[in-house]
């Protein structure tokens, strides 16, 4: 069953270090999110992409946050100037289309900021 | 705005028995989604349930089901025959299919305990 693949697993970074999260959707899903944890909190909408743009991203996306979707198949967030509140997990997902119901989830990339 | 409220933060159940995680959600909208996920303490969000909210019959996936009541706007999941394995946070989301984007919106979470 195709899946939704996410590396590193766990990045320590140092605070004001750039970090870039990696995500590998599923191959024919068009929509694509990225979605963050802080440990023990729900899960909060980053940002959506489709047709290689930005569709909507909340007001925790700002200026230090960018996404790429650089290949055709990875698709990666980018955290300019890594701060220690940036410290969750951050979530990958995607979808096939607008109305899908499903968005399936990446494993998650756990991200410490030291 | 739309919102998820999961009153619950954590639940006890013996195994074997039946639970129900409860979920109100509020929302201007006529066309929306309403998704169950679970999440194990390795913490990967695996997909449980959804029920759309043109759906007149409440959804069902094994051992899963999804009791909607849609004038009160709640969509509680009913985990019946409960297993060890079960024990996990379980969020209740929400997707507005009339937005620009088919973004989910989570609730704050279920700690789901079974006991054996």
């Amino acid at each position: 069953e195709p899946e939704v693949t996410q590396t590193p697993s766990h990045q320590v970074t140092q605070m004001g270090q750039e970090v870039i999260l990696r995500c590998v959707p599923i191959s024919n899903h068009l929509y694509f999110y990225w979605y963050r944890q802080i440990l023990g909190q729900k899960v909060e909408f980053l940002v959506s992409f489709y047709n290689n743009e930005i569709s909507e991203k909340s007001e925790i996306f700002d200026d230090q946050f960018s996404v790429e979707r650089p290949d055709g198949s990875n698709f990666t967030l980018k955290i300019r100037s890594t701060k220690l509140e940036d410290s969750a997990m951050y979530f990958c997902a995607s979808a096939y289309g607008h109305s899908s119901y499903e968005q399936y989830f990446g494993p998650g990339t756990r991200l410490t900021v030291t | 705005a739309q919102k998820i409220t999961q009153t619950q933060p954590g639940m006890f159940v013996q195994e074997k028995e039946a639970v129900t995680l409860d979920c109100t959600y509020d929302t201007s909208d006529q066309s929306y989604g309403l998704f169950w996920y679970k999440q194990p303490s390795s913490g990967e969000m695996i997909f449980l349930i959804y029920q759309g909210s043109y759906d007149e019959q409440n959804a069902t996936e094994g051992r899963y089901s999804l009791n909607f009541q849609k004038a009160r706007k709640s969509a509680n999941l009913v985990i019946s025959a409960s297993q060890l394995g079960d024990s996990a946070m379980y969020f209740c989301a929400m997707k507005d299919y009339g937005g620009a984007t088919n973004k989910l919106i989570f609730g704050t979470g279920t700690l789901l305990a079974v006991q054996p």
